[in-house]
């Protein structure tokens, strides 16, 4: 079985301030990872995906992960967090031969202040 | 990247009427549609795998014979909300897979139907 732990519900960051979502997963064979915002009453929009190739994954609005096999990980980072950033981010698990159905985390809010 | 399109955005019905959602792949073809269901500041919870041409495959605890779904084509998968109450008032958005190319194993999603049953 397959599973994704979101670590912390809200997040709260000011403007121009390192943004960091973490991940972690439980795999018994090698995942394919997402990252995924969502915007009030939209559907989700892929940010990035890890898919057994380099374990640095750049994304889209300047987003970033890195696939971390030793800790389970794929924590969502931004260096500079912008007010347009503020949405629900779900880290989204899968694996080969899974159907692709995937399996998402409960989803992490972001909040950006001034 | 390949674009589903969703429809109706939302809609409002009475209660004990049916409803039918739309899920369009517009750009390319997929064998295999997702359907979920999200309750207000939750995860996505996946309701059934859409098969073209075969049943779709529900899983635990959804009622098959409510939620109806029909996968008819290689671009649209559709969700029939049969008989709904006000528990059934939630967000439902449908993802496509695409079945070749770089973009293999990524699902892209449609922007959600918002269901409010009065």
């Amino acid at each position: 079985a397959q599973s994704v732990t979101q670590l912390g519900s809200h997040v709260s960051v000011s403007e121009g301030a390192l943004v960091l979502l973490r991940c972690n997963y439980s795999s018994s064979v090698p995942p394919y990872l997402f990252w995924y915002v969502q915007y009030p009453n939209q559907g989700l929009q892929l940010l990035l995906k890890y898919t057994s190739a380099a374990t640095l994954v750049k994304g889209i609005n300047g987003f970033e992960a890195e696939f971390k096999k030793s800790e389970t990980s794929f924590h969502l980072t931004k260096p500079s967090a912008h007010m347009s950033d503020a949405a629900e981010y779900f880290c989204a698990v899968t694996f080969t031969g899974g159907g692709n159905k995937l399996t998402f985390g409960t989803g992490t809010q972001l909040k950006v202040e001034l | 990247g390949a674009v589903v399109s969703q429809h109706p955005s939302w809609v409002i019905c009475k209660s004990g009427t049916s409803v039918k959602i739309e899920c369009r792949s517009l750009d390319f073809q997929a064998t295999t549609m997702f359907w979920y269901r999200q309750f207000p500041k939750q995860s996505l919870m996946l309701m059934a795998t859409s098969n073209e041409g075969s049943k779709a495959t529900y899983e635990q605890g959804v009622e098959k014979d409510k939620f109806l779904i029909n996968h008819a084509s290689l671009t649209l998968s559709t969700l029939t909300v049969t008989s709904a109450h006000p528990e059934d008032s939630s967000f439902y958005i449908c993802s496509a897979r695409v079945n070749t190319g770089a973009s293999r194993a990524e699902a892209f999603f449609g922007q959600g139907t918002r269901l409010t049953v009065v």
